[in-house]
């Protein structure tokens, strides 16, 4: 069964206080994964997508990784402004499937 | 650019009536959109996926009698909630890709119903 899984489910920090965020995934015939930030009651914004294992990209104070089960979302010297639910997503079959992760809620607390 | 609109921001409407949202692509040419719903601390539920001039392709459990879509133009799709009951509250989000070649989708702000 297709399945993406994010942990942890909330996630608190200090400004500054790197960290990590995890999304697992058991989808057959990935084609790309994908991050998302969204804040409360907006659509989701996005931020990157990765396509196969190995690679990784930046953005300011997020970088993403991806391996061949798993994608990595770390977040450097965290600010308040990053506080936002961080949604992950599998695209597959030439990305009409879309398949979202439940999001971790990231809280950096000044 | 790729920026998503999506109209109303937020409705609330009687219990048996219909509402209808709007889904435009305001600077590029989308020839497939998707709608989902978001219940309150979910993730996003894919319910259709909607080409332009084609009859639109619903998630299975999705009712597509009550959940009218149409793709008329490049550029705009509909979301009709039709006898909208209170189960039907939720947040409402279209997303769309640039072009037909792309893969990245990109969200509309999403709209608010609420079915008293």
């Amino acid at each position: 069964e297709d399945q993406v899984t994010q942990s942890p489910e909330a996630l608190r920090l200090q400004e500054g206080e790197s960290s990590s965020l995890n999304c697992s995934y058991t989808v057959s015939g990935l084609r790309g994964l994908f991050w998302y930030r969204q804040d409360p009651g907006k659509g989701p914004e996005f931020l990157f997508t990765l396509y196969s294992a190995g690679e990784e990209k930046e953005k300011e104070r997020l970088k993403a990784t991806l391996t061949k089960k798993e994608s990595f979302l770390h977040i450097t010297a965290p600010k308040p402004e990053d506080s936002a639910t961080y949604l992950c997503a599998v695209g597959r079959d030439n990305f009409n499937k879309f398949y979202f992760g439940s999001g971790t809620k990231l809280n950096v607390k000044p | 650019g790729a920026v998503v609109s999506q109209h109303p921001s937020r409705v609330i409407c009687k219990s048996g009536t219909s509402v209808k949202i709007e889904c435009r692509s305001l600077d590029f040419q989308a020839t497939t959109m998707f709608w989902y719903r978001q219940f309150p601390k979910q993730s996003l539920m894919l319910m259709a996926t909607s080409n332009e001039g084609s009859k639109a392709t619903y998630e299975q459990g999705v009712e597509k009698d009550k959940f009218l879509i149409n793709h008329a133009s490049l550029t705009l799709s509909t979301l009709t909630v039709t006898s909208a009951h209170p189960e039907d509250s939720s947040f409402y989000i279209c997303s769309a890709i640039v072009g037909t070649s792309s893969d990245t989708q990109y969200f509309g702000p999403g709209t608010r119903l609420t079915v008293l």
